[in-house]
């Protein structure tokens, strides 16, 4: 079976810079989350999405952070314009669905470096 | 707010030790506790504790759940240099708003 699949892997820009990640979750998973895990700290819950529609949005920086998810599959996460902070590996992951119990599954990550 | 705290923060070990995690959560409408291992990488499912007292076992590592006093703990017997990683607590609440929390994990090295 396929995993959550992410891309690119890695990504150096310049602040005020915009830049785009995108995640293909595993086949059949309705529910898809991005987290941001930066050095040293447990993962963070930027959004969730049930199929197309956010389920929580609550931790994201929505001056500078969007996400959307087209016709409940794939995914694309964008900064803009990146700071500094920024600087972080962005994890996307699934689960079969809204109420799991928890079991997800990541992918490798977009690392991320603002320079 | 939901809050998972992890300790150590970090701990190194020789080979052949055995070593014990601890994870406290304080969550609203909890639901499961998981535990993750994280090489460099995505971190990688281990367990999911739903219920109080019942060990969960997996080869040299195991873990358990305590709901009464909000904490869990991440066994790992006979450590190998394999082990090395930062290992995650998450919390699981559902509800209206259904979340994972993480710790900040343990990093862990085991050395010869």
């Amino acid at each position: 079976e396929a995993g959550v699949a992410q891309s690119p892997r890695y990504k150096i820009i310049e602040k005020r810079q915009s830049v785009a990640f995108w995640c293909n979750p595993i086949s059949g998973h309705a529910t898809l989350y991005w987290y941001q895990q930066i050095l040293g700290q447990g993962p963070k819950l930027l959004i969730q999405f049930q199929n197309n529609g956010v389920v929580d949005d609550s931790q994201l920086p929505k001056d500078r952070f969007s996400a959307e998810r087209l016709k409940g599959v794939d995914s694309t996460l964008k900064i803009q314009p990146a700071k500094l902070e920024d600087s972080a590996v962005y994890l996307c992951a699934s689960s079969l669905g809204y109420s799991p119990g928890g079991t997800i599954y990541f992918g490798e990550g977009s690392w991320l470096t603002v320079v | 707010e939901d809050k998972v705290v992890q300790s150590p923060l970090s701990l190194v070990v020789h080979e052949g030790d055995t070593v014990t995690l601890n994870c406290s959560y304080e969550v609203t409408n909890f639901r499961s506790l998981l535990w993750y291992k994280q090489e460099k990488k995505a971190p990688t499912f281990l367990f999911m504790l739903t219920s109080s007292g019942i060990e969960k076992k997996s080869g040299r590592l195991s873990s358990i759940l305590d709901k009464k006093e909000l904490f869990s703990i991440l066994n790992i017997t006979a450590t190998q240099t394999g082990d090395s990683a930062v290992y995650l607590c998450a919390a699981y609440r559902t509800g209206t708003a259904s979340k994972l929390t993480f710790g900040t994990g343990t990093r862990l090295q085991v050395t010869l």
